[in-house]
């Protein structure tokens, strides 16, 4: 079955950057665009940005544009968000999300999510 | 881009049917029939309930509907049920996902 296993917690220091890993199973890697979203404690969901694994292409939400970079290693079926120059308001649970259903492919298989927190 | 507006909370009894609405504008949500619900219950990942306006995904409870009306979007659970309580969140996918506010639906 598909599996999306994310990397542990992180406690990182404002301007610090944080590199979380999301590695898919139970299908062809190259298969299925990768999202990103993340959620602020008590707060919604907010998109991050998207990675082709095939070929490696990324787009980023305006609002992280310079601060993030998303990046893939098919050798092993992993996938990487780095957030960069940190502050207080990046504490959130950063998920991965990936699958298609329907013909626009939206994400249907989740990893279990990655609390980051940001804290001097 | 401002998040999609959705109603804080909304609750019912068992049995009952109960719609949440998603409202957008002409560059979203009413632009385009790309609207997805996602169900999220506490300390989990969301789950995919509706895509495209009105599809469900395999294994979704036809309980779950979804419409849309001009910029407005509703989902409509009907024979809640006590495991529906989580939080609902709708969004518009257009080439990038805008989700809504969030609605907490509560079961009496």
């Amino acid at each position: 079955q598909v599996q999306l296993v994310q990397s542990g917690a992180e406690v990182k220091k404002p301007g610090a950057s944080v590199k979380v890993s999301c590695k898919a199973s139970g299908y062809p890697f190259t298969r299925y665009f990768m999202h990103w979203v993340r959620q602020a404690p008590g707060q919604g969901l907010e998109w991050m940005g998207i990675i082709n694994p095939s070929g490696g292409s990324t787009s980023y939400a305006q609002k992280f544009q310079g601060r993030v970079t998303m990046t893939r290693d098919t050798s092993t079926s992993t996938v990487y968000m780095e957030l960069s120059s940190l502050r207080s308001d990046d504490t959130a649970v950063y998920y991965c999300t990936s699958g298609c259903s329907g013909g626009r492919c939206y994400p249907d298989y989740w990893g279990q999510g990655t609390l980051v927190t940001v804290s001097s | 881009q401002s998040a999609l507006t959705q109603p804080a909370s909304v609750s019912g009894s068992p049995g009952q049917s109960i719609t949440i609405s998603c409202t957008g504008t002409s560059s979203d949500v009413g632009g385009y029939n790309y609207v997805s619900w996602y169900q999220q219950h506490p300390g989990k990942a969301p789950k995919l309930m509706i895509y495209d306006v009105s599809n469900r995904p395999s294994g979704v409870s036809n309980r779950f509907s979804g419409s849309k009306s001009g910029n407005t979007a509703s989902l409509t659970i009907s024979g809640l049920q006590a495991e529906d309580e989580a939080d609902y969140y709708c969004s518009s996918y257009t080439g990038s996902f805008l989700f809504g506010t969030g609605t907490k639906v509560t079961v009496l």
